[in-house]
């Protein structure tokens, strides 16, 4: 009955690979979100879907590719992995757009390039 | 919302004690100001929230006050106990429709 899940909970990894995060929320709602907590705990969004459809795209580099197949999944994939990408990822949801709407987060993928 | 600074980043208080931890914002026309509460190896959880019409918001021990004048907004846990240990994060609304989280403040209450 987990809200908001994510796999793997851990991804250790080569520089160079290519890799993919799933995300899945069973919440109905419309909004789907991926997050970056680097080392210092600093949590920044990168991708924002709306019903499948892209809506927030931050400065992110083009190695990471967001995926929404249906309203309930939002995967992460990222090519030619660095180690700056090491950080933990967090998907989350809400029921609507915008920020007035509570964001239920996934437990988190902790990624490590070495 | 677009800028948000967040003070103390660490937090060590007596169990029991009170905690506040404070936020400025630096868009004026922002006009709602979440609390998130990340537990150790959890992602962050909304624990209370304040809408700009209102100067003061409680929920048991837990209460955040605003100053639209000045701008910012502060978390209070009173009666800190030990399960209050995390890492805090206030928010606000950015630009592009999304929320614009500080930088985290860690709290630990010691038994």
């Amino acid at each position: 009955d987990t809200a908001v899940s994510q796999t793997p909970k851990y991804l250790v990894t080569q520089m160079g690979n290519d890799k993919s995060i799933k995300c899945e929320q069973n919440l109905g709602h419309d909004t789907m979100y991926w997050y970056k907590q680097d080392s210092k705990k600093f949590l920044k969004i990168m991708f924002s879907y709306n019903n499948k459809e892209l809506i927030i795209n931050e400065t992110v580099p083009n190695r990471f590719s967001p995926k929404s197949p249906d309203k309930a999944h939002l995967n992460l994939h990222i090519n030619s992995l660095e180690l700056g990408d090491s950080a933990v990822y967090f998907c989350a949801s809400s029921l609507g757009v915008g920020p007035y709407n509570e964001q239920f987060f996934g437990p988190g993928t902790r990624l490590t390039v070495l | 919302g677009e800028n948000v600074e967040q003070h103390p980043s660490t937090l060590s208080v007596q169990e029991g004690d009170s905690a506040v931890i404070k936020c400025t914002y630096s868009d004026s026309a922002s006009n709602y100001f979440p609390w998130y509460k990340q537990e150790l190896g959890k992602g962050p959880q909304l624990i209370i929230d304040i809408r700009s019409n209102v100067g003061e918001k409680k929920d048991q021990r837990i209460a955040v006050t605003l100053n639209k004048t000045a701008k910012h907004f502060s978390l209070h846990i009173t009666e800190t106990q030990p399960e209050d240990s995390a890492v805090y994060f206030c928010a606000a609304p950015g630009s592009q429709g999304n929320l614009i989280f500080g930088k985290g403040t860690k709290l630990s209450v010691k038994p």
